[in-house]
């Protein structure tokens, strides 16, 4: 299992990202997908989670209408679109595995980005 | 509320064995959960999950020095035979419907 994250960088408060994270090593389409961030010296905070068909997506109400999650299965990739970029933002950014039952079994490098003026 | 409760830290001699706990909220004792480990500068790597009458599946990999427990609303991972690679943070996640809940992690230092 591999997953690769791309796309983080340096953006100014009030503009938008898209990361993305490509798949490889398991059948893609079968599972569900997370995105986790950490914030400098903090521990981790769920983003957003997709299940394997899309049909369910679910966010913490701190990225609520602000983030959103999806998917290309013909691509085996996640994407992660963040408008409205605050600073509190700021963090790696992780995409996940979501098994079948739940939970987190495998992790990406992660990918930081930096809010700032 | 779903919320996971972990101590910030721990500490065991190098060789020793240490039991980590990590404690679900009321209403929430039957929740399976997973352990991760994340190394000093380095990303989370999925140790276990483990259910809640103490059954768990450990990720490719995962040396049998580690293991988990459960017993009511408490899990337990326990490292024995302790190396100096051990010195981490870990860290417990749950999750419900359209949540997902991470404990706030415990620094573990190896004497």
């Amino acid at each position: 299992v591999q997953l690769v994250e791309s796309g983080g960088g340096v953006v100014q408060p009030g503009r938008s990202l898209r990361l993305s994270c490509t798949a490889s090593g398991f059948t893609f389409n079968t599972y569900g997908m997370h995105w986790v961030r950490q914030a400098p010296g903090k521990g981790l905070e769920w983003v957003a989670v997709l299940w394997y068909d899309g049909g369910n997506k679910a966010y913490p109400d701190s990225v609520k209408g602000r983030f959103t999650i999806s998917r290309d299965n013909s691509k085996n990739t996640v994407y992660l679109q963040m408008n409205s970029l605050r600073a509190e933002d700021t963090a790696v950014y992780y995409c996940a595995r979501r098994p079948p039952g739940g939970g987190i079994d495998s992790w990406g490098q992660g990918t930081l980005v930096t809010v700032s003026s | 509320q779903l919320v996971l409760t972990q101590s910030p830290s721990a500490s065991a001699s190098l060789g020793a064995s240490v039991k980590l706990t990590c404690t679900l909220s009321s209403g929430h004792s039957n929740n399976a959960i997973a352990w991760h480990r994340q190394r000093p500068e380095k990303g989370p790597q999925f140790l276990m999950k483990l259910d809640s009458d103490g059954s768990h599946r450990k990720g490719d990999g995962i040396p049998d020095r580690f293991s988990g427990s459960s017993s009511g609303a408490e899990r337990y991972l326990t490292i024995s035979s302790l190396q100096s690679e051990d010195e981490a943070d870990y860290y417990c996640q749950t999750w419900g419907i359209d949540i997902e809940v991470f404990g706030g992690g415990t620094k573990l230092t190896v004497l």
